[in-house]
């Protein structure tokens, strides 16, 4: 079954409002979480590192104060997409490392959220 | 840097045929992992395979092998007797051991095949 649970898997918005999507750790502690970006037909790009407890790592290019990142606990860690704009349309997807295996193990990802800005 | 270059943007194949998805790799680093992802139309990532920098064997599992040759930094694999639904979207992805989890991913090679 699904180790990392992604909400909402949709949602449609309208530009200039904010969207938040959830990222849970099932059955573990996640003191790490990755979230990906993808465009249509395109591949993934890792937009940040969160991390529980401290402040998330973006990657260069991403904006910090379009993309909050919030990790407050083991278990969840929060995407927000702030003042959204139809180029922020795309698919978003986060992964977890499931403790007591290696520091490499991003087995399992989220389903993925299919943000829409209209 | 790290580079992960997927050649094939789309293969097409017919029900049962043979299709390899190429996959070539850069690092300097000589510690890492190596992963083939497939995403199907719905869009959740289904993890396939990950190989370790030290571990050449390859594998097979089921209709699926996986050929690691470090000499070429080439990650290929192989799907035997094509099935409808094998048709996705396969990303091959890199990992270095001390990015703790980061994954570089290949362009994507998109997979159709017909019945």
């Amino acid at each position: 079954g699904a180790v990392v649970s992604q909400h909402p898997s949709r949602v449609i918005c309208k530009s200039g409002t904010s969207v938040k999507i959830e990222c849970r750790s099932l059955d573990f502690q996640a003191t790490t979480m990755f979230w990906y970006r993808q465009f249509p037909k395109k591949s993934l790009m890792l937009m940040a590192t969160s991390n529980e407890g401290s402040k998330a790592t973006y990657e260069q290019g991403v904006e910090k104060d379009k993309f909050l990142i919030n990790h407050a606990s083991l278990t969840l860690s929060t995407l927000t997409v702030t003042s959204a704009h139809p180029e922020d349309s795309s698919f978003y997807i986060c992964s977890a490392p499931i403790p007591g295996q290696d520091r490499t193990s991003p087995l399992h990802f989220g389903n993925g959220t299919r943000l829409t800005v209209t | 840097a790290q580079k992960v270059t997927q050649a094939q943007t789309e293969i097409s194949v017919v029900e049962k045929e043979d299709v390899t998805l190429d996959c070539v790799y850069e690092t300097r680093d000589t510690t890492y992992y190596l992963f083939w992802y497939k995403q199907p139309p719905s869009g959740e990532l289904v993890f396939l395979i990950r190989r370790n920098s030290f571990d050449e064997q390859n594998e097979i599992s089921g209709r699926y092998s996986w050929n690691f040759q470090k000499s070429t930094s080439s990650f290929n694999f192989t799907i035997t007797a094509s099935q409808v639904v094998d048709s996705a979207v396969y990303f091959c992805a890199l990992s270095l051991y001390n990015q703790g989890g980061k994954l570089i991913f290949g362009q994507g090679t998109e997979l159709s095949v017909k019945p």
